[in-house]
């Protein structure tokens, strides 16, 4: 299976800040067909996980343009500008280029 | 408004078996594959399970190969997760999650059915 590696564990923030979420995979995520699928999400506490970005930079529907997601090959990010209260919660990335999708195991966006 | 509603998780010896269900709104649910992902209580993410729209392809995660069985009723817009041979270490929240087929990804998810077995 492909190793999802997410850092850091635990991200302190203060309102209106910036932070990055990197997430690194034990093997390449180009798929054969040329696209990449490395996907983040975020769990809110007491919530299922909601979609933020697909296939690396997509903004799901709905979601603020201060989530930009980055990357290729092995090596992806997550920045969040100007974070807001309802930012706060658990980030996964997930990939489902190779059989089985697998998910990182989380960073934890906290308050300072 | 898409909605995907779980039910039938409980407390279970282990050994026993259960059986969940998801029931779909707000969307073709025929048009679309269909996963089971759980979440032990304070852990990460688990996909444990895959049915194509159709049920023509059906994929499992070594974990709960052989012991779980993923189905669906189009007709009814419900899927489901028969689990058998249960064992403490399928003590978890499960969802059921829509697949976006263009972008292999978990687009909508349920609130979560709890399972928990013990003795």
């Amino acid at each position: 299976d492909v190793l999802m590696t997410q850092t850091p564990v635990s991200l302190p923030v203060s309102l209106g800040g910036q932070v990055s979420i990197s997430c690194r995979s034990s093997q390449s995520l180009v798929h054969s067909d040329g696209n990449t699928y490395l996907h983040w999400y975020l769990q809110k506490p007491g919530q299922s996980p909601q979609l933020l970005i697909y296939r690396v930079s997509n903004r799901f529907s709905g979601v603020p343009d201060r989530f930009s997601g980055s990357g290729s090959g092995t090596d992806f990010t997550l920045k969040i500008s100007r974070v807001e209260p309802e930012d706060l919660g658990v980030y996964y990335c997930l990939q489902s280029t190779h059989f089985p999708p697998t998910f990182g195991a989380g960073t934890k966006l906290e308050l300072k | 408004e898409v909605q995907l509603v779980e039910s039938g998780g409980g407390l279970v010896q282990p050994g026993r078996s259960l059986k969940l269900s998801c029931v779909a709104s707000g969307f073709t649910f025929s048009n679309y594959g269909m996963n089971w992902i759980r979440q032990a209580p304070g852990k990460g993410l688990e996909w444990v399970a895959y049915i194509s729209s159709g049920s023509s392809y059906i994929y499992y995660a070594e974990t709960v190969k052989g012991r779980f069985t993923i189905s669906r009723d189009n007709a009814k817009n419900t899927l489901y997760l028969q689990m058998t041979s249960l064992r403490s270490e399928d003590t978890a929240l499960y969802y059921c999650a829509r697949l976006e087929a263009r972008g292999y990804v978990m687009d909508a998810w349920g609130q979560g059915a709890s399972v928990t077995v013990s003795s």
